[in-house]
C-alpha cells in the first residue's frame, strides 16, 4: 500500500496557465509537508514546505494543506517552460524522530510554449 | 564548497567490484541519509544517521554498507552488487530541530554491469 500517492502524469500545461498537482498521504500523524522539484538527471530541490492547514504562497507557487482530508496540493501560476520537471511530494513519518521523509513517486509536469 | 557534495557523479561497476560513494555536507546539519531512486518509483530510504549514529537500516541488503565517520561525511560502500541495484543514489542532510526538510546532494548514477 502506497503511503504517499501522486498522479504520475505527465501533466501537460500551456505556458502561462496554472498547473495543479495533488498528493494524498496515509499517515494521519504527519505534521510537515514538502514539495520538491526534480529536473531530469538532477537531484530534488526543495521549493515549498507547509505545516498548517490552509494556503501558503511563495512567488508563483502556492501550497495547500487539508489534514482532515490528508491532502496536500501545489499550484504553479503563470507556468513557464522552466517549470517542466517532476514534482515530488514528501511528508514526515511519525514513527520516529529522525526527520524521515516519505516520498511520492512524483508528477511529471510539461509546460508547452 | 557549499551544500551537499556527492562523488562520483557517475559510476559503472562490475558485479564483483568494490566501490564507495562519498557524501559531504557543509551545512552543519546533524542528520544524514542515503536514498535510492529507481525509475518511476518513489525514493527509497536506505539508511539514516543522526549525530553519527546509525538510527535506521531499512532492510537493505548487506552488499550495501554505510559509514559515517563524523557529522559531515557519509559513505556507502558497495560490493558484489546486482544489475537491479543500478539507480540514482542520493545523499541528503537535515537539521532535526529545524524541520525544514532535506538538502540533497547531486546524486551518483550507478550502473552495475
Amino acid at each position: 500500500q502506497k503511503e504517499v500517492e501522486q498522479n504520475s502524469g505527465p501533466l501537460s500545461v500551456p505556458e502561462g496557465a496554472i498547473a495543479s498537482l495533488n498528493c494524498t498521504y496515509s499517515d494521519r500523524g504527519s505534521q510537515s509537508f514538502f514539495w520538491y522539484r526534480q529536473y531530469s538527471g538532477k537531484s530534488p530541490e526543495l521549493i515549498m514546505f507547509i505545516y498548517s492547514n490552509g494556503d501558503k504562497e511563495d512567488g508563483r507557487f502556492t501550497a495547500q494543506l487539508n489534514k482532515a482530508s490528508q491532502y496536500v496540493s501545489l499550484l504553479i501560476r503563470d507556468s513557464q517552460p522552466s517549470d517542466s520537471a517532476t514534482y515530488l511530494c514528501a511528508v514526515t513519518a511519525t514513527t520516529d524522530s529522525w526527520g524521515k521523509l516519505q516520498f511520492g513517486a512524483g508528477t511529471q509536469v510539461v509546460v508547452t510554449p | 564548497e557549499t551544500g551537499v557534495t556527492q562523488t562520483p557523479r557517475h559510476l559503472v561497476m562490475g558485479m564483483t567490484n568494490k566501490k564507495s560513494l562519498k557524501c559531504e555536507q557543509h551545512l552543519g546539519h546533524n542528520a544524514m541519509y542515503w536514498y535510492k531512486q529507481s525509475a518511476k518509483k518513489p525514493l527509497e530510504l536506505m539508511f539514516v544517521y543522526s549525530l553519527e549514529e546509525r538510527v535506521e537500516n531499512n532492510s537493505v541488503p548487506s552488499r550495501f554498507s554505510p559509514e559515517c565517520p563524523n557529522s559531515s561525511h557519509l559513505f556507502l560502500h558497495l560490493h558484489t552488487l546486482q544489475p537491479e541495484d543500478s539507480a540514482l543514489y542520493l545523499c541528503a542532510s537535515s537539521q532535526l530541530t529545524d524541520n525544514y526538510g532535506y538538502t540533497f546532494g547531486s546524486g551518483t548514477r550507478l550502473t552495475v554491469v
